[in-house]
């Protein structure tokens, strides 16, 4: 149990294009979905936490404007990237919580390119 | 808020070798601590975890122990096998973080097991 899928897997866009990412809590109801950011060969970088139906909460130093996040369903998170650019690539990870409130599941992940 | 320090960032071993990553927090209200294994363009796995109210648990070849004291928690492979080559992130969790169920990564550990 507890399996989280993300889709797409990998992306590649023009610059100025928005992208969207889905993450899925397959067999779970997550009440909570973090988006996270991970450059090579460095740790996870939390962007932002959503909750389903409410607003998401978003770190310092990361832009709501142009990460947008949607909470629709306990089982379905999305993250918008709009007007993309380079400095945008990276791999794009989400996470929901199980049952166990403090237990995270991940997602495989979505390599973003843009060019 | 709370800092997670991990060390080695990089640990090889011979096959059948033991393996240890070290973690530290700051936060002593940090009461959940998962490991997680993450292989080359995939999410993080969770492959073990511990509570404060508990010291050590071991799941198979893999085992973490837990010193609330010192504030610090380490992840034990014994019989390693080229398979266990991943890089390895520890990761901190409390209520008394500014989001429930947020995690607080290290920086991770590429861990190499030789044939």
């Amino acid at each position: 149990g507890a399996v989280v899928s993300q889709h797409p897997s990998r992306v590649i866009c023009k610059s100025g294009t928005s992208v969207k990412i889905e993450c899925r809590s397959l067999d779970f109801q997550a009440t909570t979905m973090f988006w996270y950011r991970q450059f090579p060969k460095q740790s996870l970088m939390l962007m932002a936490t959503s909750n389903e139906g409410s607003k998401a909460t978003y770190e310092q130093g990361v832009e709501k404007d142009k990460f947008l996040i949607n909470h629709a369903s306990l089982t379905l998170s999305t993250l918008t990237v709009t007007s993309a650019h380079p400095e945008d690539s990276s791999f794009y990870i989400c996470s929901a919580n199980g049952l166990v409130l403090e237990t995270q599941y991940f997602g495989p992940g979505t390599r973003l390119l843009v060019l | 808020g709370e800092n997670v320090e991990q060390h080695p960032s990089t640990l090889s071993v011979q096959e059948g070798d033991s393996a240890v990553i070290k973690c530290t927090y700051s936060d002593s209200a940090s009461n959940y601590f998962p490991w997680y294994k993450q292989e080359l363009g995939k999410g993080p796995q969770l492959i073990i975890d511990i509570r404060s109210n508990v010291g050590e648990k071991k799941d198979q070849r893999i085992a973490v122990t837990l010193n609330k004291t010192a504030k610090h928690f380490s992840l034990h492979i014994t019989e390693t096998q080229p398979e266990d080559s991943a890089v390895y992130f520890c990761a901190a969790s409390g209520e008394g973080g500014s989001t429930l169920g947020r995690l607080y990564f290290g920086r991770g550990t590429q861990l190499t097991v030789w044939p």
